[in-house]
């Protein structure tokens, strides 16, 4: 069973609508990131939680520390947030990052 | 501004061919991190400094070794690269180890023909 698990891994949806990915987690951690990757380009960071919830501008990340699962949302989709989100829990026993296979997001104009 | 900048973006080396590739950062953390990306794979911690401390993991290759000559430059050396070494390198940056945020750079594509 992996350690990280996300869903949907791959989302359609259509310029401005709500979206929603999920990750559910079995390893301690101490903070998730959620990461941003477009096609063949570089990781950008777009949250660190260890609780709560967080938002920034239109894109808004909780998290359930109890329930092992954390959130990302985007309102009012845009095409260039067509990319790769990514789930990734750290700390524990151990600074690593574990790596969820990744939510592939294609917004159509 | 660019915060964990990585040079060059492009790589081509040859088989067998020594290869380094670059990372800089002007956010002064402590930890820099260096991970390698195969096409459609999550990315893989292949080694981490904190500080001058040198961290390898266990399943990383001899053939990939790394230098941290000052706390905004760290390198990434591949000795002998092979076809399966073709992938994007990423490097990161956070302040402490211990679940920091991690900054990551855009990444360098390595092409081994």
């Amino acid at each position: 069973k992996n350690e990280v698990e996300q869903s949907p891994q791959n989302l359609t949806a259509q310029e401005g609508e709500f979206i929603t990915i999920n990750c559910s987690y079995s390893v301690g951690i101490s903070a998730l990131h959620w990461l941003q990757q477009h096609p063949g380009g570089g990781i950008v960071s777009l949250f660190m939680l260890s609780s709560g919830k967080k938002k920034h501008g239109r894109l808004i990340a909780t998290i359930n520390i109890q329930e092992k699962h954390s959130s990302l949302h985007i309102t009012a989709s845009h095409p260039r947030d067509s990319a790769v989100y990514i789930c990734a829990p750290s700390g524990g026993s151990n600074y690593k990052l574990t790596f969820g296979k990744g939510t592939l997001l294609t917004v159509n104009p | 501004d660019a915060m964990v900048i990585q040079n060059p973006r492009y790589q081509v080396t040859q088989f067998g061919k020594p290869v380094t590739l670059s990372c800089s950062q002007t956010l002064n953390h402590n930890v820099m991190y260096w991970y390698q990306q195969k096409s459609s794979q999550a990315p893989k911690l292949l080694f981490h400094y904190y500080d001058k401390d040198f961290n390898n993991e266990a399943d990383t290759p001899d053939n990939f070794q790394s230098r941290r000559p000052n706390t905004s430059f760290c390198f990434l050396d591949i000795r002998s690269p092979g076809l399966g070494d073709a992938a994007m390198y990423l490097c990161a940056t956070s302040r402490d180890p211990a679940g920091g945020e991690q900054y990551f750079g855009p990444g360098t594509r390595l092409t081994v023909t």
